[in-house]
């Protein structure tokens, strides 16, 4: 399994956009890059998922460079409900089976 | 509505006692994993399951065990719970599909207080 690093937190405002990136150096041709999201007290949930350039849904892109050893998350206009955890997972999915390791995430603080 | 549920949302149980942390998912996955998950530390992989009766240790499968009779129940044992194992335990499920999205769908935890 691919080894990801992130940065531990960030700090940013309302409205403004945030994006936290992911190290991936050894990530598999295989491979695909998920990101999930974890309020207090919830279980994570999946927010985006790509394997190369860029992939745009109603809550976040998600860009991958050509080589794919890192990948960023973007959040558009954050707001005060987007303060949580954020983690960067990296699998092959085309084995029909995927064992998933979290990391201890980034830790976004949104303020007024 | 996809879900996967955790039998108790908060436990408290002595040091020394057998506790079992039950999950369900009515998604017919065939995949399954328990965490816990502790300040500072992120989602610790214990054990997780890809078919019925089989298992997998994760990252720190000591002083857990598991079970999984059916495909859509997997329990977390306790075998004699010790103070170190008060924690948010989180159960996931995810399919097998080739080529799925691998999104994993989690249970709303359970805060598990050994005293």
């Amino acid at each position: 399994l691919a080894k990801t690093t992130q940065p531990i937190s960030m700090d940013s405002y309302e409205g403004q956009e945030v994006n936290i990136t992911c190290s991936h150096n050894n990530i598999a041709t295989n491979d695909y890059i998920t990101w999930y999201q974890q309020f207090p007290s919830q279980g994570p949930r999946f927010i985006i998922q790509g394997y190369k350039t860029k992939v745009t849904n109603e809550v976040a892109s998600l860009f991958i460079p050509a080589d794919r050893k890192s990948s960023t998350l973007s959040l558009p206009r954050v707001s005060l409900s987007d303060t949580a955890v954020y983690y960067c997972l990296v699998g092959d999915l085309n084995t029909g089976f995927q064992k998933l390791v979290f990391g201890t995430g980034t830790r976004l603080l949104v303020s007024p | 509505d996809v879900k996967v549920t955790q039998s108790s949302r908060y436990l408290v149980k002595r040091t020394g006692e057998k506790v079992f942390l039950e999950c369900v998912q009515d998604m017919d996955h065939e995949n399954m994993f328990w965490y816990r998950q502790d300040p500072g530390l992120g989602l610790r992989l214990i054990y997780f399951s890809y078919d019925v009766k089989m298992k997998e240790k994760g990252d720190i499968p000591e002083g857990y065990s598991v079970s999984r009779e059916k495909k859509e129940r997997f329990s977390l044992i306790l075998e004699s719970a010790s103070t170190n194992q008060t924690s948010m335990y989180l159960c996931a499920s995810t399919t097998s599909l080739r080529g799925a999205r691998t999104e994993a769908f989690f249970g709303q935890g359970t805060r598990l207080t050994v005293v």
